[in-house]
């Protein structure tokens, strides 16, 4: 299986700061990569598929890129609503590995 | 409205066995490939199966395989997750998501664009 690896495992950030998550393929996947948002006690919400493709409802401050081994999911500029737990997910083969998380707390 | 809604989730003592079900709707269900996907306490997210719109395709975890079956029922836009010899490793919120295929730069792609809130499995004695 391919395995995804995400740094940092968590961040501490300030409303307003640009925040950037990473996320390390362990073969290359092409651009096959999601990233998802969770809160405590919510259903996961999709927020970019293909690497940068933002899905629809997503506000434009989330932003995506990458291919190969090596992506990265920017948020611009930190809302409230955005401290929540953000993981990575393959699609390049079944089955769709995610990374570990990474948790994105209010400094 | 694309609506997934899980339930089935209890404590069950080790060794024992639950039934999970998904129930859809707002979409064409027999169109889509479901998955269960799970989230341990305190872990991250770890996909657990899959079945595509037929039945035809098929997907375990290496972590579930021999121990859990998963079903769907068309008529009834109901996937269900029949898991037996339950271990303490598998206390974990359950969720189902549907997997939507998407276009982008003339190539496809899927992701799990809808998820249900979960229901929590608690095994332990």
């Amino acid at each position: 299986d391919i395995q995804m690896t995400q740094s940092p495992s968590s961040l501490s950030a300030s409303v307003g700061d640009r925040v950037t998550i990473t996320c390390r393929a362990s073969q290359s996947i092409g651009n096959y990569l999601n990233w998802y948002q969770h809160k405590s006690g919510k259903a996961p919400k999709v927020l970019i598929y293909a690497a940068s493709s933002l899905q629809s409802g997503v506000p434009s401050r989330f932003s995506g890129s990458g291919s190969g081994t090596d992506f990265t999911l920017t948020i611009s500029s930190l809302q409230p609503e955005d401290f929540a737990t953000y993981y990575c997910q393959q699609s390049y083969n079944a089955p769709g590995t995610f990374g570990q998380g990474t948790k994105l707390e209010i400094k | 409205e694309v609506q997934l809604v899980e339930s089935g989730g209890n404590l069950v003592k080790p060794g024992g066995s639950l039934r999970l079900s998904c129930a859809a709707s707002g979409f064409t269900f027999d169109s889509y490939t479901i998955n269960w996907v799970r989230q341990a306490p305190g872990e991250g997210l770890e996909w657990v199966s899959s079945i595509s719109g037929s039945s035809r395709y098929i997907y375990y975890a290496d972590s579930v395989k021999g121990r859990f079956t998963i079903s769907r029922d068309n008529a009834k836009n109901s996937v269900f997750l029949q898991m037996n010899s339950l271990r303490a490793e598998d206390t974990a919120v359950y969720y189902c998501a549907r997997e939507g295929g998407y276009y982008y730069q003339s190539s496809g792609y899927y992701c799990f664009d809808y998820w249900g809130q979960g229901t929590p499995v608690t095994v332990s004695s």
